[in-house]
């Protein structure tokens, strides 16, 4: 089985510092690992996804996170945090084995990202 | 708008009553999702389909739901005799590959 833990429920940053977001990973194969983005009242969007090329990988917006398979995380990163980044943040792992099968999203619980001025 | 599409948005009903929620994918993506997020969760896996082959549904989806997809491009999803435990917000999502999201439809069964 796979799955993921979002280790914090609420990170709450000032506007212009960093923001790391942490999520590590469990599964008995390389997994395909994703980072989604939901605003309030709106839908779902990918921020970023990792398929086993690059280790480091860049998304929209500034975010970026990094594959470590020795510590089986995945955690999300960005420089500087804009007020527009306030939202919950979902880290996903999907099985890239599956042929014909669909790639069933298994979600973290999520982490609430606050940015204060 | 060439994203998903959901409808209703929002449907509040009595307990026992059934409901159906539309979902419209983006057109030339042939992978259809069905996902439940419950407050404070993360959204979670109910049903699959591959055009119109619903390929697999999840143990959560009980037998008072049911699925369907009949031309292989917008898909229905029924709930019978709705309970409380049913109140949640109702995902659906289309791919070719990455998977892109509607907006969601929020029951609450009172």
């Amino acid at each position: 089985a796979q799955s993921v833990t979002q280790l914090d429920s609420h990170v709450s940053v000032s506007e212009g510092t960093p923001v790391l977001l942490r999520c590590n990973y469990s599964s008995s194969y390389s997994p395909s690992l994703f980072w989604y983005v939901q605003h309030p009242n709106k839908g779902l969007q990918l921020l970023l996804k990792y398929t086993s090329a690059a280790t480091l990988v860049k998304g929209i917006n500034g975010f970026e996170a990094e594959f470590k398979k020795s510590e089986t995380s995945f955690h999300l990163t960005k420089p500087s945090a804009h007020m527009s980044d306030a939202a919950e943040y979902f880290c996903v792992v999907s099985d890239p084995r599956r042929t014909g099968g669909g790639n069933k999203l298994t979600f973290g619980t999520g982490t609430q990202l606050k940015v204060e001025l | 708008d060439t994203g998903v599409s959901q409808d209703p948005r929002h449907k509040i009903t009595k307990r026992g009553q059934n409901v159906t929620f539309r979902c419209d994918p983006i057109s030339e993506h042939n992978r259809l999702y069905w996902y439940r997020q419950t407050l404070g969760q993360g959204p979670e896996f109910l049903t699959y389909f591959q055009n119109e082959a619903q390929l697999e549904k999840s143990r959560l989806l009980s037998d008072r739901f049911s699925a369907e997809r009949p031309k292989g491009s917008f898909s229905t999803l029924e709930i019978q005799r709705t309970e409380q435990g049913d109140s949640a917000m109702y995902l659906c999502a289309s791919s070719l590959r990455e998977q892109f999201f509607g907006p969601g439809t929020r029951l609450t069964v009172l």
